[in-house]
């Protein structure tokens, strides 16, 4: 898999857009990026993936760069609830490696009111 | 609510004892897994199941000992752990090996 490198923590307004950056330099073209978070006390929750293109549903865009060595996660409102640690993972496409998800340290987001 | 339940939310046990927990995934899914979450420390992989087939161990010490008698089960017997095993235990679960993961509260595990 490849290293994805996030910044420790951020701070965002209630009702902002939060914008959280990784770093995945070392991507290969049959890595996707996958993005979870996690609530204090919680188990961790899906996000969004993507591979190549923009990505966006109900809870999150995805940004991709055309080198693909970065990406953003953007939370468009984000609300208090959004408090938690994001993580960005990059993970192989086929062989054994499918499910074996690597986290990292991830963000710390922090959403004041 | 995710689907996935484990049960107890909360153990304390003495490193003398014999315990398990309990994972139940209503979602339909055929792989299932447990996490380890230290404090300090990332989420670390512990085991997958497959079609109630195990088809990763990752290094995982033997006092923790797997279980997965049907797809919507899961186990993992615990017995003569050490301090340094207090952790929150999270199990997941998935359609089929995949990336996208369905997790379950934890089980906050206090080894005395």
């Amino acid at each position: 898999d490849a290293k994805t490198t996030q910044p420790t923590s951020m701070d965002c307004a209630e009702g902002r857009a939060a914008n959280l950056p990784c770093n995945h330099s070392t991507i290969s073209g049959n890595e996707y990026v996958y993005w979870y978070r996690q609530i204090h006390s919680q188990g961790p929750q899906y996000i969004i993936h993507g591979l190549k293109n923009n990505e966006t549903n109900e809870m999150a865009s995805l940004i991709i760069t055309e080198d693909r060595k970065s990406s953003t996660l953007i939370l468009p409102h984000a609300t208090l609830r959004d408090t938690a640690v994001y993580y960005c993972i990059a993970t192989i496409a086929g062989g054994t490696s499918y499910g074996k998800l690597t986290f990292g340290q991830g963000t710390i987001l922090t959403v004041h009111p | 609510e995710t689907g996935v339940t484990q049960t107890p939310r909360h153990l304390v046990m003495g490193m003398t004892n014999k315990k398990s927990l309990k994972c139940e995934q209503h979602l339909g899914h055929n792989a299932m897994y447990w996490y380890k979450q230290s404090a300090k420390k990332p989420l670390e992989l512990m085991f997958v199941y497959n079609f109630k087939e195990q088809t990763e161990n990752n290094s995982v010490p033997s006092r923790f000992s797997p279980e997965c008698p049907n797809s919507s089960h899961l186990f993992l017997h615990l017995h003569t752990l050490q301090p340094e095993d207090s952790a929150l235990y999270l199990c997941a679960s998935s359609p089929g090996l995949a990336w996208e993961q369905y997790f379950g509260p934890g089980t906050r595990l206090t080894v005395t």
